[in-house]
């Protein structure tokens, strides 16, 4: 069975600070993976997503950057956090037709200090 | 670019009734996807309902119903006999045929009222 692993759970970090949040998948080959952020009043956000190794999508302009260099493997992040960085990041995979649902990990909530 | 939007930022609704959540979407497209998902208090994200644009019929999960009007661009969760589990955040999401961005609305907080 697919599972989806997303690292780490919880992150407090100062504003200027790096960031990296890793995200693999197990159990299935060539995955869609996306990153979304979760902000209070602001549902969830498209980051990136991307459809194959070093093939990046990114939707929203900002600090932040995503990389997959493994199959299964999504990372996102920053060189400088910023406070409004902070918020609850979710990772998730789909297999790669139409109408397959997402499956996401635990999350990663980010206060940025 | 298309949009979605979840009009109703929180909803009440007693034990064993009936709540309807809505949820319109912007597009140009006539072939695409839209999604109901569930996230309870753990956050973790689960799916509850798909549907097909392409299908008049509208999908039903046990429980949960949607109605779909694809000319009024309107695509509503109807969760019958509400139970306690039901307490959640519920997202709207769509998804364009031959595309892989999935974008959501903001969300609907549900409260069952026991």
């Amino acid at each position: 069975s697919q599972t989806i692993h997303q690292w780490p759970a919880t992150l407090v970090q100062p504003v200027g600070s790096p960031l990296s949040l890793e995200c693999t998948v197990e159990g299935t080959s060539n995955p869609n993976l996306y990153w979304y952020r979760q902000a209070a009043g602001r549902g969830l956000q498209l980051l990136f997503y991307s459809v194959g190794i070093g093939q990046i999508s990114s939707e929203v302009p900002q600090n932040l950057s995503a990389s997959r260099p493994q199959d299964r493997q999504f990372i996102l992040s920053s060189k400088k956090l910023l406070l409004s960085d902070s918020g609850f990041y979710l990772c998730a995979w789909k297999v790669g037709w139409r109408n397959s649902p997402l499956h996401f990990g635990n999350g990663t909530r980010l206060t940025v200090t | 670019a298309q949009t979605v939007t979840q009009s109703q930022p929180e909803m009440s609704v007693q034990e064993a009734e009936t709540v309807t959540l809505s949820c319109t979407y912007d597009t140009s497209e006539s072939d695409y996807y839209l999604f109901w998902y569930k996230q309870p208090p753990s956050r973790q994200m689960i799916l509850v309902i798909r549907q097909e644009a392409y299908k008049q019929q509208n999908a039903t999960e046990n429980r949960f119903s949607v109605n779909f009007q694809k000319a009024a661009k309107s695509f509503s969760l109807k969760i019958s006999d509400s139970q306690l589990g039901d307490a959640a955040m519920y997202f709207c999401a769509y998804e364009k045929n031959r595309d892989d961005k999935i974008i959501f609305g903001k969300g609907t907080r549900l409260h069952i009222l026991p």
